[in-house]
Parts: structure tokens; C-alpha cells; sequence
């Protein structure tokens, strides 16, 4: 079936740094994407969506990009925060109820 | 603002007991769902409601109940628990269909 993965289950980068996290995802027909964060113990949480019309959008430290060509999604942290330490997932969505969820990267950040 | 309110936090059941997770949301959001989420996996879909009054199935429906009590409230019941079920159950909402937005805390459920 449809899926959406992941290429690297871990990332560790030093504080100050920008991380991208990356994600492939399967169906052309997905309309969004999304982006969250989840910390030890909570819920998820939204950061950004972008839809399939756009290849980038921006929100406070954060880009997401989209390559449809390659079927391809990445989330972009700029000068990344001890508190930015987290599971990071990707979704996709065909404009229904069924958000399909990648199964996530853990972002570890140095000090 | 308490966001999405998840009850209770931790269970533990053995194998053919029931119970209800509760979910409430103060966000005025029409949409509401119920996942699973087990570790190496992402979340899974067990149950959906549109709007209040209306419930759907979801990926992994088999062994689940629901109830949309009202529109703040969405419940989730398990009639005869199976350790298959053993997971961690997240709540969320949102104000209109398909990006679930706001999640709760999550409820951490053991079956022996």
C-alpha cells in the first residue's frame, strides 16, 4: 500500500546548526504534507504543512520543501535548539481523512 | 486553553477486560480521531469523526468502538482487550477535516 518513510531514523547535529530531515513519501495523488514534532512523552505536534501546488514555504526557523518530480519532502531547522531535540514525522494526505504517517527521525542536538 | 484532554494517562488491563479512553477537545474543532502508535510505526488510524453525530472507520478499526458524545468529546472503547492492543493511544482534533492538528498527551495502555 501507500506509505510514507523516512531515510534516516537518526540525526545528531551540533547546536547552532541547521538540520534537514528528510522523507520520501509513495502516492502521487497526496495534496498536503505535513510536519511534526514530537517530544518524549507528548503528543505530536503540527509545525508546517505545505500543499502540492507550492515546493516551498517558510515558518519561524523552519522550511519545508517539496520536489514532486522525486516524490520528495524535507524539513529544514534553522540554528538548531537544544529544545529542538524530538522525533520528527512526516504526513501525507489526499484531501481526506486517512493522514497516512511516516514512522519518524530522532533529532538529537549537541551542545 | 487546555487544547486536547486525554484520560487517563496510563492503564493497565488483562486480556478480556473493557474500558473507555477519553478524549475532549475546548477548541471548538468539528473533526476528531482516535490513532495507535507503536513503536517503529507511524500512527495509524483507528477511527474518525467528520463532524458531530457522524463516525468513520479508519485503518485499524477490529476490536474498537467509538462514540462522538457530543462535539467536544470522542470516545474510544475497547470491549474485549487483546494484547495486540498494547500501545500508546493519541487523541486529535481539528476544526475541519483531513490535517489533524492538535493532539493530546496520549494514553499509554498495557494488556496482559
Amino acid at each position: 500500500g501507500e506509505s510514507v518513510g523516512l531515510h534516516l531514523p537518526t540525526l545528531s547535529v551540533q547546536e547552532g546548526d541547521n538540520s534537514i530531515i528528510n522523507c520520501a513519501y509513495s502516492n502521487s495523488a497526496s495534496d498536503y504534507f505535513i510536519w511534526y514534532k514530537q517530544e518524549s512523552g507528548k503528543g505530536p505536534q503540527f509545525i508546517i504543512d505545505i500543499r502540492s501546488n507550492m515546493d516551498k514555504r517558510q515558518g519561524q526557523r523552519v522550511t519545508v520543501l517539496l520536489n514532486k518530480t522525486v516524490k520528495h519532502l524535507s524539513l529544514q531547522i534553522a540554528a538548531t535548539q537544544p529544545g529542538d531535540s524530538a522525533v520528527y514525522f512526516c504526513a501525507e494526505g489526499d484531501g481526506g481523512f486517512k493522514t497516512i504517517f511516516g514512522a519518524g527521525t530522532r533529532l538529537f542536538v549537541k551542545a | 486553553n487546555a487544547g486536547v484532554t486525554q484520560t487517563p494517562k496510563f492503564q493497565v488491563l488483562k486480556t478480556g477486560q473493557s474500558m473507555t479512553l477519553q478524549c475532549a477537545q475546548d477548541m471548538n474543532h468539528n473533526s476528531m480521531y482516535w490513532y495507535r502508535q507503536d513503536p517503529g510505526m507511524g500512527l495509524r488510524l483507528i477511527y474518525y469523526s467528520a463532524s458531530e453525530g457522524t463516525t468513520d472507520k479508519g485503518e485499524v478499526p477490529n476490536g474498537y468502538n467509538v462514540s462522538r458524545l457530543n462535539k467536544r468529546e470522542f470516545s474510544l472503547r475497547l470491549e474485549s482487550a487483546a494484547p495486540s492492543q498494547t500501545s500508546v493511544y493519541f487523541c486529535a482534533s481539528s476544526y475541519q477535516g483531513d490535517q489533524p492538528q492538535h493532539f493530546g498527551d496520549g494514553t499509554r495502555l498495557s494488556i496482559l
